[in-house]
C-alpha cells in the first residue's frame, strides 16, 4: 500500500464549479500535512498547511481527519488559473520525512 | 529575498559524463532534499541531508552522489552510472529535525533543473 494516495483524476470542471480532492495516508504517526500545487513544468508551490481544526484561505478549504487518516481540499468558485496538479504531502518523523502523493490534476474549463 | 536557487535551469549530459547540479538556499534551513520527477509522474526522493556533513539515501539514490559541506549548499552529481538521467530535478529545503516545532514547517522548492542526454 502506498504511503500517500490521492484521487487519480484528472478532474475537468467548468469555471465557477466547486471541486474536492481527497488524500489518504497510511502512517498514523504523521505529524503535519500540506497541499501544494504544481503547474506544468514548474516546481511545487505551497498552497496551504492543513490543521486539525480545518482551515480556510479564500476559496480554498482544507480538512484533516486523523482518525480516518484522511485529508481533503475544497476549491470553490473555480478559476481558469486553478488548473494545475494538486499534491498532498504528509510529514512524519519529527520533520525529517516528507511523503508526496502522486497528485491530482485539475483542469478548469471556460 | 530568501529562497532556494538551482542552477543551471537546463543541462545536457554526454554519455559517460558526470554532471553536477547546484542548489543553494539562504533560508537558514538545516534540511535539504533532492527529488527527481519524470514526465507525468510524482516526486521521488534521491538524497536528503538533515545537517552539514551528513546525508542519507532516498528511494532512488543509485547513480547519484551528494555532498553537504556547507549549510547553504547541497550539490547533486549525476554520475555516468545513472543510465536514464533525463528528468526534472528539484531541490528543496525545510527547517528540519533540529528546528522542528511540531507543525506547519513545509518544504520550499527551487525552480528546478531539466537534465537531458545529448
Amino acid at each position: 500500500r502506498k504511503e500517500v494516495e490521492q484521487d487519480p483524476g484528472p478532474f475537468n470542471v467548468p469555471e465557477g464549479a466547486t471541486v474536492a480532492f481527497n488524500c489518504t495516508y497510511s502512517n498514523s504517526a504523521s505529524q503535519s500535512f500540506f497541499w501544494y500545487r504544481q503547474d506544468c513544468r514548474k516546481e511545487p508551490k505551497l498552497l496551504m498547511s492543513v490543521y486539525s481544526s480545518g482551515n480556510e484561505d479564500g476559496r480554498f478549504t482544507a480538512q484533516l481527519n486523523r482518525a480516518s487518516q484522511y485529508i481533503s481540499l475544497l476549491i470553490r468558485d473555480s478559476k481558469l488559473s486553478d488548473s494545475a496538479t494538486y499534491l498532498c504531502v504528509v510529514n512524519f518523523d519529527y520533520g525529517q520525512n516528507f511523503v508526496f502523493g502522486p497528485g491530482t490534476r485539475l483542469s478548469v474549463l471556460p | 529575498d530568501g529562497g532556494i536557487t538551482q542552477s543551471p535551469k537546463y543541462l545536457f549530459r554526454k554519455e559517460g559524463q558526470n554532471v553536477t547540479l547546484s542548489c543553494e538556499q539562504n533560508l537558514n534551513h538545516d534540511a535539504m532534499y533532492w527529488y527527481r520527477q519524470d514526465p507525468g509522474q510524482g516526486l521521488r526522493l534521491i538524497y536528503y541531508s538533515q545537517i552539514v556533513n551528513d546525508f542519507q539515501k532516498g528511494d532512488i539514490a543509485e547513480g547519484y552522489s551528494v555532498s553537504r559541506e556547507k549549510k547553504e549548499s547541497f550539490p547533486l552529481t549525476v554520475t555516468s552510472a545513472q543510465k536514464n538521467p533525463t528528468a526534472f530535478y528539484l531541490c528543496a529545503s525545510s527547517i528540519g529535525v533540529i528546528g522542528w516545532q511540531g507543525k506547519d514547517q513545509p518544504q520550499h522548492f527551487g525552480d528546478g533543473t531539466r537534465l537531458s542526454i545529448l
